[in-house]
């Protein structure tokens, strides 16, 4: 079956190292997102692609960058960990771009120490 | 940006009773999603429903698009119901791509 895998599931890191989440999913879906989940924020968009080298900044993409090489993966970075990123990172994908139903990864917990 | 209401914001019921949770939001859509978190984390897709009515098992939806509003209906509710239920919409016209979700309804069904 489809799916669409996050690694690491957990990670703690220390502030100003520079950390690499990464997505892949397996539904050949052009389109992908990052989200981080907050406690009284919802889920908010921080990057998307609608396809290989195609990268785009969301609502709070500031300190993170994304690079699709490939249709399956798309890699989050935070450059230089800030304790403000302490979150629940999120990863979708989905066929035909925003209008579509969109399919989530099991998120990735990271705390910034 | 398009913003996304939803209410109650909590919500305990019995197991067995039914439940109407509504999403508010303040502009047009052509994406309109409902959620379910678990207690895992796991953000599960429960419909895909930017307009109409779907039906799948004890759960239904109905988007009013005209309107701006949409509503999931959960009938002889489980323990398993537990969790957060979340709206996100698209905004349609050109706005922010990605999703908008709204701060959902955290609904615990007790047994």
């Amino acid at each position: 079956d489809a799916e669409i895998t996050q690694s690491p599931r957990h990670k703690i890191t220390e502030t100003g190292r520079q950390v690499t989440l990464a997505c892949h999913q397996t539904w050949n879906h052009n389109n992908m997102f990052w989200y981080r989940q907050d406690l009284g924020h919802g889920l908010r968009l921080i990057h998307y692609s609608y396809g290989v080298h195609d990268t785009n900044k969301g609502e709070v993409s500031d300190g993170y960058s994304v690079s699709r090489s490939n249709t399956e993966d798309l890699p989050l970075t935070l450059e230089s960990a800030a304790s403000s990123q302490t979150s629940v990172y999120f990863c979708a994908s989905s066929a035909r771009g925003f209008t579509d139903t969109q399919y989530f990864g099991p998120g990735t917990r990271l705390t910034v120490l | 940006g398009i913003q996304v209401e939803q209410s109650p914001p909590d919500l305990i019921l019995q197991e067995g009773a039914n439940s109407t949770l509504r999403c508010n939001f303040s502009d047009s859509v052509n994406n309109l999603q409902w959620f379910h978190q678990n207690p895992w984390g796991q953000l599960i897709n429960l419909f895909y429903i930017p307009s109409g009515t779907k039906q799948n098992g004890r759960l239904s939806a109905t988007t009013v698009a005209t309107e701006r509003y949409s509503l999931l209906y959960i009938s002889s509710s489980q323990t398993t119901d537990s969790g957060v239920y979340f709206c996100a919409v698209g905004e349609a016209g050109g706005g922010a791509d990605g999703l908008t979700f709204g701060k959902g309804t955290h609904l615990i069904i007790q047994p």
